[in-house]
């Protein structure tokens, strides 16, 4: 199996500030998902992308996918404290594998 | 119900203990996932059950030695672990194993082996 790459590793941001982190990868997917993570928890899905797809949204969330470039990119915006986490892309279906995750600080 | 339960939250053991850890999940998916994460890394896979059946088992030492009693439950039995051991446990479910789709993670068993 395949993983991940992301970067930054770590990003501090003031409150309301755009946060954007990126996943690079090798070889071919057909999906690619982001989890959050807050401290010491379980990993909460966010957003899944089809190979086929080139951006999709939710909420305060975009994620986009070039796969030429075999990366996506994770938006958020309008930052919150509350959006303190670790941020994992995953890749494949039958056995996701986690990049080393970016780990977000957004300050008050 | 979106849920998957791990129990317990915490657990300590010492190196001759032997004691279990449980997952849980009736949403009907058909895969589950053990990963071990220790801390500031990304979560590590260290078996898949499909439909019951061991499909993966990623050269996990065999003080690990996981269960599927059935298509709701996992469980992980610990036997002999070292410090090292000591980490995040994380139980995680899917639909199938090949669907794409998201998995679904319980918040988690700390397990500190002393």
């Amino acid at each position: 199996s395949q993983q991940g790459e992301e970067d930054p590793q770590a990003l501090s941001i003031q409150e309301g500030e755009n946060a954007t982190m990126n996943c690079s990868y090798k070889t071919s997917i057909n999906n690619l998902q982001w989890y959050r993570q807050n401290s010491g928890r379980g990993l909460v899905h966010l957003i899944l992308i089809r190979s086929n797809e080139r951006e999709k949204h939710s909420g305060r969330l975009r994620v986009t996918l070039d796969t030429s470039k075999k990366s996506s990119s994770l938006l958020i915006t309008a930052s919150r404290a509350a959006d303190t986490a670790s941020y994992f892309c995953a890749l494949g279906a039958g056995k996701s594998t986690f990049g080393d995750g970016t780990t977000l600080t957004v300050k008050p | 119900d979106t849920e998957v339960t791990q129990t317990p939250k915490h657990l300590v053991m010492g190196m001759t203990n032997k004691k279990s850890l449980k997952c849980e999940q009736h949403m009907g998916h058909r895969a589950m996932y053990w990963y071990k994460q220790k801390a500031k890394k990304p979560p590590e896979l260290m078996f898949v059950y499909s439909y019951e059946k061991l499909s993966i088992n990623e050269s996990v030492p065999s003080r690990f030695s996981p269960e599927c009693p059935n298509s709701s439950l996992l469980n992980l039995h610990l036997h002999a672990l070292q410090p090292e051991d000591s980490a995040l446990y994380l139980c995680a479910s899917r639909t199938q194993q090949g669907a794409v789709g998201e998995q679904y993670f319980g918040p988690g068993t700390r397990l500190t082996v002393t």
